[in-house]
């Protein structure tokens, strides 16, 4: 089975750019999680869907961050305009739902660096 | 609220020696409880999990971990360590309501292997 999917690997851009990330989770998962890891924080919960609704988004550091997931397949997260702190690396995760408890399955991640 | 402790920030052991990496909890009922391995420049593994029944877990790539509720720990061992365990190493917590969503990640060790 493919596992989560997450693109671009890596990015670098300047500061005031819009950043786009993108998730494909799992086939069949019905929930979804954008974390955000850094040094000083560590990882942080952004934003998490379930069942392609926004179920809580307390975690979006402002208004510059915003996420979407138009289908079961899909999602994006969406930073403009970005600056260097946004630097980080962005996990995107997806579970199953009830049947596997809380069993969280992570994409590799994709390194964000805004010069 | 939950929360998660990994008192140690680096360990490193040499190769062969037995590991114990230290996880405490914060939660008001019985947790769900992980442990996630990160390698370099990827994303995070569940090593195991703990739903409900045996205490003693096993997990992948000869880990195990115990949860006690008596000390809200659930440490991970391994009797002998090889070179490619060196990697950093979550521990997580999640809840049994909101259907499950909310994981809290620990701080994180960072295991250094001593040839």
């Amino acid at each position: 089975d493919a596992g989560v999917i997450q693109s671009p690997r890596h990015e670098v851009t300047e500061m005031g750019q819009e950043v786009t990330l993108r998730c494909k989770p799992i086939s069949g998962h019905n929930s979804l999680f954008w974390y955000r890891q850094t040094m000083m924080r560590g990882l942080e919960l952004l934003i998490y869907f379930n069942n392609n609704v926004p179920i809580d988004d307390s975690g979006m550091p402002e208004d510059r961050f915003s996420a979407k997931m138009p289908n079961a397949s899909f999602s994006t997260l969406k930073i403009q305009p970005s600056e260097p702190r946004d630097s980080a690396v962005y996990f995107c995760a997806s579970r199953p739902g009830q049947g596997d408890g809380n069993t969280i399955y992570f994409g590799e991640g994709s390194w964000l660096t805004v010069v | 609220a939950q929360s998660v402790t990994q008192p140690d920030i680096h360990i490193t052991v040499s190769e062969g020696a037995s590991l114990e990496l230290r996880c405490n909890y914060s939660y008001g009922a019985t947790p769900y409880l992980f442990w996630y391995v990160q390698s370099p420049g990827q994303g995070l593994q569940l090593l195991l999990k703990y739903f409900s029944g045996d205490t003693l877990v096993q997990g992948i790539k000869g880990f195990e971990a115990e949860f006690k509720r008596s000390q809200s720990s659930f440490n991970l061992r391994k009797p002998s360590v090889h070179w490619s365990d060196a990697a950093e190493y979550f521990c997580a917590v999640g809840d049994h309501n909101n259907a499950g969503n909310m994981l809290t990640f620990g701080g994180g060790t960072r295991l250094m292997v001593k040839p």
